[in-house]
């Protein structure tokens, strides 16, 4: 059975810190990795990865892959209220677009 | 416009009594899928359908049944409601013609309560 776990469950941080959310995986047949943020409703797609070493950026977020470890990181730098949401990390198998989600890390950001 | 529809956005119902969620895209996605989120459990999945034809079971899918009634529609029934049953529930969408095939596309979602 595919499995996701994602750690801590919840952070608080002060503004201006930089996070590291974990994700953990065992799937069979691993084809992808798919991180999201949740704010008060539905998920937005944040990065997808597929393969080891290469670092996926998005202005003050980024991620990267571990498929040896089976592990990624989602890096948030200098953080701001508006980065408070729930992370989700899901994988994908190799043979369909079924993901299997986290838990999810809920982050919150303080002034 | 929204992509990605659901309707209700809120809903309170009784024990025993049958409702169904209705989803509607406008990406023109072949694949759609339900899941619920409860706290400290995630998003599981209920449903999933590749296209109109095809239909398939996720992880919980018991007493849960869905229909596609058109590659823009997948609708989520619940026969006979029960108070575990209360959750928020998401549809999304995904493309299997590109190379983004895993990247799913949420809905807004719809909170429903089972008394």
């Amino acid at each position: 059975e595919d499995k996701v776990v994602q750690s801590p469950l919840s952070l608080v941080v002060h503004e201006g810190d930089t996070v590291t959310l974990n994700c953990s995986y065992e799937v069979t047949n691993f084809r992808s990795l798919l991180w999201y943020k949740q704010e008060k409703k539905a998920p937005t797609f944040l990065f997808m990865l597929t393969s080891s070493g290469i670092e996926k950026k998005s202005g003050r977020l980024s991620s990267i892959l571990d498929k040896k470890e089976l592990f990624s990181i989602l890096n948030i730098t200098a953080t701001q209220t508006g980065d408070s949401a729930i992370y989700l990390c899901a994988v994908a198998p190799g043979t369909a677009s079924k993901l299997t989600f986290g838990t999810g890390t809920r982050l919150q950001v303080t002034l | 416009d929204a992509d990605v529809t659901q309707t209700p956005r809120n809903r309170i119902t009784k024990t025993g009594k049958r409702i169904m969620l209705e989803c509607s895209q406008t990406k023109g996605h072949d694949r759609m899928y339900w899941y619920r989120q409860d706290p400290g459990l995630g998003l599981r999945l209920i449903y999933y359908s590749f296209d109109v034809k095809d239909i398939n079971k996720g992880e919980i899918s018991d007493g849960y049944s869905v229909s596609r009634q058109a590659q823009a529609k997948f609708s989520l029934s619940l026969e006979s409601a029960i108070p575990n049953q209360t959750a928020l529930y998401f549809c999304a969408t995904s493309d299997p013609g590109t190379g983004y095939k895993e990247t799913q596309y949420f809905g807004p979602g719809t909170r429903l309560l089972v008394l």
